[in-house]
């Protein structure tokens, strides 16, 4: 069974600073991980799509990596502002056939300080 | 280009009562699946339709069931609601299977 998990579960960080959010998996076999944003009553934004085959992928201040090997996966944000604030959630779909629903991490609640 | 459409956005509904809950996907997207979010256990899957067709499905009971019809819109209805049913359930739409998803705002529902 596919566990995801992101740590920390809250981060404060002063604007202007760069930052990087934390996604990892238990299980390898992954078709493709998906970085979302949620605002607080708000449905999910979706920000950056990794296919497996895939190490990384880049928008605009946003920069997030895949290494299916070590079960990881990184969302980097640059020069970090005010509108960046949100919960940041991971989703890794499996590739096992039977398997290839999509997995949701805990999220990562983000308050840029000003 | 709208979004994905869903209806209606919060309800109130008591145990025992069923509920039906409304998606309409991004035009030309032929993927849907349903989420349910709660403080407690977060965001879980509950099923995926491609082509009218369930493609995958979570673990919940069976009282949680869905369709997806021609047009790609569908539906999910929850029968004999209890307490823990209350969340907001959120549907997102993709161009293909295992496509980036696109969500809606959601239904939040409240059961007394």
């Amino acid at each position: 069974k596919q566990e995801v998990t992101q740590i920390p579960a809250a981060l404060s960080v002063p604007e202007g600073e760069n930052l990087v959010l934390n996604c990892s998996f238990t299980d390898s076999a992954i078709y493709n991980l998906q970085w979302f944003r949620q605002d607080p009553g708000k449905g999910l934004t979706s920000l950056l799509l990794i296919q497996s085959s895939q190490r990384e992928q880049t928008s605009g201040r946003l920069n997030a990596s895949l290494d299916k090997s070590s079960g990881r996966s990184t969302l980097y944000i640059a020069a970090s502002q005010p509108g960046d604030s949100a919960t940041y959630l991971c989703a890794v779909r499996g590739s096992n056939f039977g398997n290839e629903k999509l997995t949701f991490g805990t999220g990562t609640r983000l308050t840029i300080i000003p | 280009k709208a979004g994905v459409t869903q209806t209606p956005r919060y309800l109130i509904k008591t145990r025992g009562q069923q509920v039906t809950l409304s998606c309409s996907p991004i035009s030309g997207h032929r993927s849907v699946s349903w989420y349910q979010q709660t403080p407690g256990q977060g965001l879980q899957f509950l099923f995926e339709y491609f082509s009218e067709t369930q493609r995958n499905k979570g673990n919940f009971p069976g009282r949680f069931s869905g369709r997806q019809f021609s047009n790609s819109r569908s539906e999910m209805n929850v029968s004999t609601l209890e307490l823990g049913d209350s969340a907001l359930y959120l549907c997102a739409s993709s161009p293909v299977m295992a496509g980036e998803l696109f969500f809606g705002e959601g239904s939040r529902l409240t059961v007394l």
